[in-house]
């Protein structure tokens, strides 16, 4: 049983397109969370919910929406996609703001 | 935002020998946790510690704290090859992380 799953694993697209990326943990968390990882391996927080409100939104552009339907569920969407935005995305969970996360597989973002 | 920075950025050791690596934080935190990354892989939560402890073990981990110097270090004894991976420490909500120490155990 994956208790952190996105989809897709990897995500080819052209410049200028729109995309997302689904995250669902059946770990009954209450805050999840997005992270990109770039070539250097920095991973750097993006967006956090909890219950579904947004609490951490870090200097993102506008372009990154992210949506939560419910607790369970965090998923990114993206618009007008950049070549910087090549990375990979990770989505993870925790019990609260201060305990330990547990990380998705990642998302492979190559924009072209 | 608190930031981990790990030292060195990167180690390669024998199977079998300890692997040591640290990390140093800038602010006051709550607590600071570490986390394994396989190549390709998500990160894997392997230890948090509190501000106001200074030692923690589990299994061949051991954590150390020193909230008046901001560093914390992991220990691995009787490293293994399943142990390569990257080490990263990050600090109460875990909002940077550094790039990590890469860790390569050779059999």
């Amino acid at each position: 049983d994956t208790a952190v799953s996105q989809t897709p694993k990897y995500l080819v697209t052209q410049m200028g397109n729109d995309k997302s990326i689904k995250c669902e943990q059946n770990l009954g968390h209450d805050t999840m969370y997005w992270y990109k990882q770039d070539s250097k391996k920095f991973l750097k927080i993006m967006f956090s919910y909890n219950n579904k409100e947004l609490i951490i939104n870090e200097t993102v552009p506008n372009r990154f929406s992210p949506k939560s339907p419910d607790k369970a569920h965090l998923n990114l969407h993206i618009n007008s996609l950049e070549l910087g935005d090549s990375a990979v995305y990770f989505c993870a969970s925790s019990q609260d703001r201060l305990a330990g996360l547990t990380f998705g597989p990642g998302t492979r973002l190559t924009v072209l | 935002s608190q930031q981990g920075e790990e030292d060195p950025q990167a180690l390669s050791i024998q199977e079998g020998e300890n692997a040591t690596m640290n990390c140093s934080y800038k602010t006051s935190i709550n607590n600071l946790q570490w986390y394994r990354q396989n190549s390709g892989r998500g990160l894997v939560h392997l230890i948090l510690i509190r501000s106001n402890e200074r030692e923690k073990h589990s299994g061949r981990l051991r954590v150390t704290l020193d909230t008046s110097k901001k560093s914390s270090s992991l220990l691995i004894t009787a490293s293994r090859a399943a142990d390569t991976a990257s080490y990263f420490c990050a600090t109460d909500t875990p909002l940077v992380f550094g790039k990590g120490t890469r860790l390569s155990v050779i059999a």
